[in-house]
């Protein structure tokens, strides 16, 4: 079985100030992990995977992510929040490569104060 | 480029109308998925479709039904058996294990019950 937990369904912060997401999975398997953005009235977009490769991932729009194990953890940062990053953020987790598809955590709504 | 594409945008549907939402992906995906989206909830799997001609229910099927007749489609029926259908439904597509990479999303139909 597997399943994500995000932690803050709203989260705010300065623009400038550092931006983290946390998210914690549950998979009886090594994982496969993904971060997804989605602004308003758009479907979802991926912001980074991890893939078994490198423990800190890069991403898109300045974001990375850090695979922890013993943590169970796959917390999302960015050093310096835009306006432009203000949105709801998904983390998900697939286990056996992808066979059992992606679970969904229920998602961080973003919010960035001027 | 390849991709998914939902249609319409925007759908209005009149109380104990059937409608159809439209997910058509040149991805050349194997698998297919129909997600249902509420303020608060995340994602809620409907259905799935890992090849042509055969489809499983997600975890909220009821009121809903599918065909995969062609690799390329998966169109979604919300039928009047659906009490609540007013939401933000999503489309989306992957490829199978082992190059699995997550899920590539349509931008979304929102239907709105009048």
């Amino acid at each position: 079985a597997q399943s994500v937990t995000q932690l803050g369904s709203h989260v705010s912060v300065s623009e400038g100030a550092l931006v983290l997401l946390r998210c914690n999975y549950s998979s009886s398997v090594p994982p496969y992990l993904f971060w997804y953005v989605q602004y308003p009235n758009q479907g979802l977009q991926l912001l980074l995977k991890y893939t078994s490769a490198a423990t800190l991932v890069k991403g898109i729009n300045g974001f990375e992510a850090e695979f922890k194990k013993s943590e169970t953890s796959f917390h999302l940062t960015k050093p310096s929040a835009h306006m432009s990053d203000a949105a709801e953020y998904f983390c998900a987790v697939s286990s056996g490569g992808g066979a059992d598809g992606l679970t969904f955590g229920k998602g961080t709504h973003l919010i960035i104060q001027p | 480029d390849g991709g998914i594409t939902q249609s319409p945008k925007y759908l209005f549907r009149k109380e104990g109308q059937n409608v159809t939402l439209s997910c058509e992906q040149n991805l050349n995906h194997d698998a297919m998925y129909w997600y249902r989206q509420d303020p608060g909830q995340g994602l809620r799997l409907i259905y799935y479709s890992q090849i042509v001609n055969d489809f499983q229910k997600g975890d909220i099927a009821e009121g809903y039904s599918v065909s995969r007749e062609k690799k390329e489609s998966f169109p979604l029926t919300v039928t009047s058996a659906q009490k609540n259908p007013t939401a933000f439904y999503l489309c989306a597509s992957s490829i199978d294990p082992p190059n699995f990479n997550g899920y590539t999303f349509g931008s979304g139909t929102r239907l709105t019950v009048v």
